[in-house]
């Protein structure tokens, strides 16, 4: 089945230290994004990217990067510079052409001790 | 920038009764897409409906169908005969055509309760 995954599903970490969320799209989607959850607030856009070896900061990038070096993955570190790190990640997948309707993976949860 | 707004946090509604869930946005483009996601409490976000600006049909999907008013910049999800498995968080969300195309504008979410 054609789908997004991402992991894990819960993660936790000790403050200073960086850590990488998992992105794998099977759907060969050309753009591929990150947001932030928290709560009662909307999804806010990280990074992005339209193609592989190019991505772009979105809302809230300060204290994350990213690499897109294959198609189909788009890792997401959360650095120490990053003053508020625990929320919920979710992470989507689109076309660039067309109507290009995002789907998302089922997010991970990272909480930092 | 583009903006958009859901101004009821929450909502219920009783089972096989019809809710209607807000959406304003801000935008001085004249073609975008809109679309209602739902996030039920496994908060895998999965698409509901969308709408194309530049068409005057509202778009309907089986029991959901859209209010989507251009000029008062507005875009109100039906839902009919609501469900219990409807029970979750709705994101109404914007999205240009040129610039940063694809990505998506999200408002702060309605929470819908249904009693059974």
């Amino acid at each position: 089945d054609g789908g997004i995954t991402q992991s894990p599903k819960y993660l936790f970490r000790k403050e200073g230290q960086n850590v990488t969320l998992s992105c794998e799209q099977n759907l060969n989607h050309d753009a591929m994004y990150w947001y932030r959850q928290d709560p009662g607030q909307g999804l806010r856009l990280i990074y992005y990217s339209q193609i592989v070896n190019d991505f772009q900061k979105g809302d809230i990038a300060e204290g994350y990067s990213v690499s897109r070096e294959k198609k189909e993955s788009f890792p997401l570190t959360v650095t120490s510079a990053q003053k508020n790190p625990t929320a919920f990640y979710l992470c989507a997948s689109s076309r660039t052409s067309g109507f290009n309707e995002q789907f998302f993976g089922p997010g991970t949860r990272l909480t930092v001790l | 920038a583009q903006t958009v707004t859901q101004s009821q946090p929450e909502m219920s509604v009783q089972e096989a009764e019809t809710v209607t869930l807000s959406c304003t946005y801000d935008t001085s483009e004249s073609d975008y897409y809109l679309f209602w996601y739902k996030q039920p409490p496994s908060r895998q976000m999965i698409l509901v409906i969308r709408q194309e600006a530049y068409k005057q049909q509202n778009a309907t999907e089986n029991r959901f169908s859209v209010n989507f008013q251009k000029a008062a910049k507005s875009f109100s999800l039906k839902i009919s005969d609501s469900q219990l498995g409807d029970a979750a968080m709705y994101f109404c969300a914007y999205r240009s055509l040129g610039g940063s195309q694809g990505n998506l504008i999200f408002g702060k979410g309605t929470k819908l309760s249904v009693k059974p």
